[in-house]
């Protein structure tokens, strides 16, 4: 099956970018996604790209999709303490309503 | 809109009780999917329902963990009897079925469930 793979932690300064990358198994993945987890909170859509593209630009977020590498990236432009969370990424295939198959999630830490 | 509503927020029981989770989903969304979520395995789905009918339950742990969904507007997971090893946060999310894959998944707040 789909296996998503993240690193677990990242720390960055407030003011610098961060970069959260993921890795994914399934060359049909169609649809990729990034949520973020806050504190005692449900995991809310953050932005999402679809395999036919290779980037996407929305405010401080950056997606990159390399799909020859199956490697996605989340890219935070002057990183908040507010962004401070955990980040998932996740794949769907374009057949029927096959459900996400998530990262186990990066902890984005940001030092003030 | 209210968002994926699930109830209760925190729920504390002993080993070998019956637990229920209950969740609303967004009004005019058909697909509903429960998750569990620990801090060893990471979000796990258990179990999806599209248009109120079971799809796979393959992650469903054991026969101790049973979902249903009586009508397009609720859902419960119970858990009978419960073990500590089933503490964790479990996620309602929904969203609604369609031909294209960008209908994004809404989650809820969250149940999180302590068994002692």
């Amino acid at each position: 099956g789909e296996d998503v793979e993240q690193s677990l932690f990242l720390s960055v300064r407030e003011g610098d970018s961060s970069v959260i990358n993921c890795t994914y198994t399934d060359s049909s993945s169609t649809y990729l996604y990034w949520y973020k987890q806050e504190p005692g909170a449900g995991l809310q859509l953050l932005t999402y790209i679809f395999s036919n593209m290779d980037m996407k630009q929305d405010q401080r977020l950056t997606v990159l999709l390399n799909k020859k590498d199956k490697h996605l990236s989340l890219r935070i432009a002057d990183t908040q303490t507010g962004d401070s969370a955990i980040y998932f990424c996740a794949t769907r295939r374009n057949s029927g309503n096959t459900p996400l198959v998530f990262g186990k999630g990066t902890r984005l830490s940001v030092i003030a | 809109d209210a968002g994926v509503i699930q109830s209760p927020r925190h729920e504390v029981t002993e080993m070998g009780q019956e637990v229920t989770l209950r969740c609303k989903p967004i009004s005019g969304h058909n697909s509903l999917f429960w998750y569990r979520q620990t801090m060893m395995r990471g979000l796990e789905l258990l179990i999806y329902f599209n248009n109120n009918v079971p799809i796979d339950d393959s992650g469903m742990p054991e026969d101790r963990f049973s979902a249903k969904m009586p009508n397009a507007s609720f859902s419960t997971l119970k858990i009978q009897p419960s073990e500590p090893r089933d503490s964790a946060v479990y996620f309602c999310a929904s969203r609604a079925l369609s031909g294209q894959g960008q209908s994004p998944l809404h989650f809820g707040n969250g149940t999180r469930l302590t068994v002692t």
